[in-house]
């Protein structure tokens, strides 16, 4: 059991909106910064977002992410069929050092 | 650019061991803190160890304190795994990935080296 909450998957069709929530604690979102990462099927995890709601260069502004109080928020618009993947959230953890979300897998019918 | 390429995984018996390692180039490597994170099959990421720049402090999960030793050679910009006393529930995926100053972020990973316990 991950010690960051995500759904497991989530849907829904081209062009829509889609958000992926991460629920944690004040150990670790509470008090840190989060980050999404997105691996597509049989790649190493790529960086999406990082400190909460920025975007390293190169990935496209439909990529959003949040944060309130214990959880966070990663967002998605203008889907594409390319955005299928698994996408992760992930913190520090005052008591754990890393830690990650379960993982959520993002369908695009 | 920024390049991690590891490689030493393989096929290990139960008890057995095996040195993973990665090559980093593209940056300063003596500047980042850097990771090791793994990926059992189908199973989500989970962080295993991490090592400081000169190599001073050492972080590892709980299940593999006392087997596993994180360590790295700057001149050579290398970062290594040293894994002993392996279990089935080591099989994974092994990523190096470079942390991200006073940040809790992994900016760039390596392909990842696939290491399978079994008899």
């Amino acid at each position: 059991q991950s010690v960051l909450t995500q759904p497991p998957s989530v849907s829904a069709a081209p062009g829509q909106k889609v958000t992926i929530s991460c629920s944690g604690s004040s150990s670790n979102i509470g008090n840190n910064y989060v980050s999404w990462y997105q691996q597509l099927p049989g790649t190493a995890p790529k960086l999406l977002i990082y400190d909460n709601n920025k975007r390293p260069s190169g990935i496209p502004d439909r990529f959003s992410g949040s944060k309130s109080g214990t959880s966070a928020t990663l967002g998605i618009t203008g889907l594409q069929t390319g955005d299928e993947a698994d996408y992760y959230c992930g913190t520090w953890d005052s008591s754990l050092f890393w830690v990650f979300g379960g993982g959520t897998k993002l369908t695009v019918l | 650019e920024v390049q991690l390429v590891e490689s030493g995984g393989g096929l290990v018996q139960p008890g057995g061991s095996l040195r993973l390692s990665c090559a980093a180039s593209g940056f300063t490597f003596s500047s980042y803190w850097m990771s090791w994170v793994r990926q059992a099959p189908g199973k989500g990421l989970e962080w295993v160890a991490n090592i400081k720049q000169d190599g001073s402090e050492k972080y590892y999960v709980d299940s593999v304190k006392g087997r596993f030793t994180i360590s790295r050679d700057n001149a050579k910009n290398s970062l290594y795994l040293q894994m002993n006393s392996l279990r089935a529930e080591d099989t994974a995926v092994y990523y190096c990935a470079r942390v991200v100053p006073y940040s809790s972020t992994f900016d760039y990973w390596g392909q990842g080296t696939l290491v399978t316990v079994s008899s």
